[in-house]
């Protein structure tokens, strides 16, 4: 079993519409919770990061964590065709000073 | 901030030949990542430096690879001798310990170096 497992993806979402971006990690010890995003040819760019259960929102955006199921989440409201892009998430064992688990990533395409 | 400063940023080398990648950090980080990503398996974290101390080598695939930080500022990747499955992007991310500039744990990558080894 992968540390870090993503929906293998590719999505595809209408403009306008919610994307749902799943993820679920194996170490229940597991503290902190990243959201990357990568544009095709570009580097990684950190979106959301999340340490506590519930839910987190930024703008259009909605990560949700429950510890419990070891399941993170990031949603993506008014979904728009400049979201296009490879969403990695990032699990960290210490919330301080470790490093970061990668997941495979889920290709996202929103259609005008 | 220049942000994280990697090169070459494309490299095409024939097998057998010796690679070097370079990193430059941003200024007041002092942790330091190395990954390698391909489409067959994602990213990859290779080794990382805490205060210029390799701190988790465990993902150097073998003895061809080593990577040094001689200074807060520098920190280079070596693969000798290249082969063709070494073909990869490099990514090179810093971040700061807690108590520096960001206290969310968040990396900053480097533009990446596209390697080819032919």
């Amino acid at each position: 079993q992968k540390e870090v497992e993503q929906n293998s993806g590719p999505l595809s979402v209408p403009e306008g519409a919610i994307a749902s971006l799943n993820c679920t990690y194996s170490d229940r010890g597991s503290q902190s919770f990243f959201w990357y995003r990568q544009y095709s040819g570009k580097s990684p760019e950190l979106i959301m990061f999340i340490y506590s259960n519930g839910d987190k929102e930024d703008g259009r955006f909605t990560a949700q964590l429950n510890k419990a199921s070891q399941y993170v989440s990031l949603l993506i409201r008014d979904s728009q065709p400049s979201d296009s892009a490879t969403y990695l998430c990032a699990v960290n064992l210490n919330t301080n000073a470790g490093k970061s688990t990668f997941g495979d990533g889920t290709t996202l395409t929103v259609k005008p | 901030d220049a942000g994280v400063i990697q090169s070459p940023r494309h490299e095409v080398t024939e097998m057998g030949q010796e690679v070097t990648l370079r990193c430059k950090p941003i200024s007041g980080h002092n942790s330091l990542f190395w990954y390698r990503q391909t489409m067959m398996r994602g990213l990859e974290l290779l080794i990382y430096f805490n205060n210029n101390v390799p701190i988790d080598d465990s993902g150097m695939p073998e003895d061809r690879f080593s990577a040094k930080m001689p200074n807060a500022s520098f920190s280079t990747l070596k693969i000798q001798p290249s082969e063709p499955r070494d073909s990869a992007v490099y990514f090179c991310a810093s971040r700061s310990l807690p108590g520096g500039a960001s206290s969310y744990n968040e990396q900053f990558f480097g533009p990446g170096t596209r390697l080819t080894v032919l």
